[in-house]
């Protein structure tokens, strides 16, 4: 049974913590992607992945970082110096940038 | 910068109504869009891809059109139903070798029974 997994479903986050997003996917894409998403606004493009061991700034990148050493794997860390990181946070594939991009079932992170 | 847009933010109607929702972008130079469902609190789910060459796309009661030149694609519901009640968002690619999507804010649809 293909698709993404996205964990833990909810995490919370005290000031100063950094804390990190896993995404995993077993559609054998190259292709991977982090999205942030408020309320009343689009989802927004944090990093993203083309091929492993190489990733990219996507337009909100302050404050998060990500690895890509697996094809499979795409985690997200969001850190102290994100200052406003309550939000949902989704991530997604695809196989070539033609293609249907999946989304995963998403992470709400609370900072409290 | 490419820009998308949908409009209404929210749509109410009885069931059994058919009805469309509308997308639009500001660059035509676009080589697909997608249309995306999300219920509350979840992922989203890929409705329909079309391609720049197509002009439709069908999936059972959905049919997603695109117009490239004047920037518009809509996204027809046919015989809604309760179960039809999410937001819609629809996604064009950034464009150049990149594949992440820019998003509209989506339209809310409510179908009453």
């Amino acid at each position: 049974d293909g698709g993404i997994t996205q964990s833990p479903k909810y995490l919370f986050r005290k000031e100063g913590q950094n804390v990190t997003l896993s995404c995993e996917q077993n559609l054998n894409h190259d292709a991977m992607y982090w999205y942030r998403q408020d309320p009343g606004q689009g989802l927004r493009l944090i990093y993203y992945s083309q091929i492993v061991n190489d990733f990219q700034k996507g337009d909100i990148a302050e404050g998060y970082s990500v690895s890509r050493e697996k094809k499979e794997s795409f985690p997200l860390t969001v850190t102290s110096a994100q200052k406003n990181p309550t939000a949902f946070y989704l991530c997604a594939s695809n196989g070539h940038r033609t293609d249907t991009q999946y989304f995963g079932p998403g992470t709400r992170l609370t900072v409290l | 910068k490419q820009e998308v847009t949908q409009i209404p933010a929210a749509l109410s109607v009885p069931e059994g109504e058919n009805l469309v929702l509308n997308c639009s972008f500001t660059d035509s130079a676009i080589y697909n869009l997608q249309w995306f469902r999300q219920d509350p609190g979840k992922g989203l789910t890929s409705l329909l891809l079309i391609q720049s060459s197509q002009r439709e796309q069908t999936s059972g009661r959905l049919n997603a059109s695109l117009d490239k030149s004047s920037g518009r694609s809509t996204l027809y519901i046919a015989a809604s139903q309760p179960g039809d009640s999410a937001t819609y968002l629809c996604a064009v690619p950034y464009g150049g070798s990149q594949g992440n999507l820019i998003f509209g804010k989506g339209t809310k649809l409510s179908v009453k029974p």
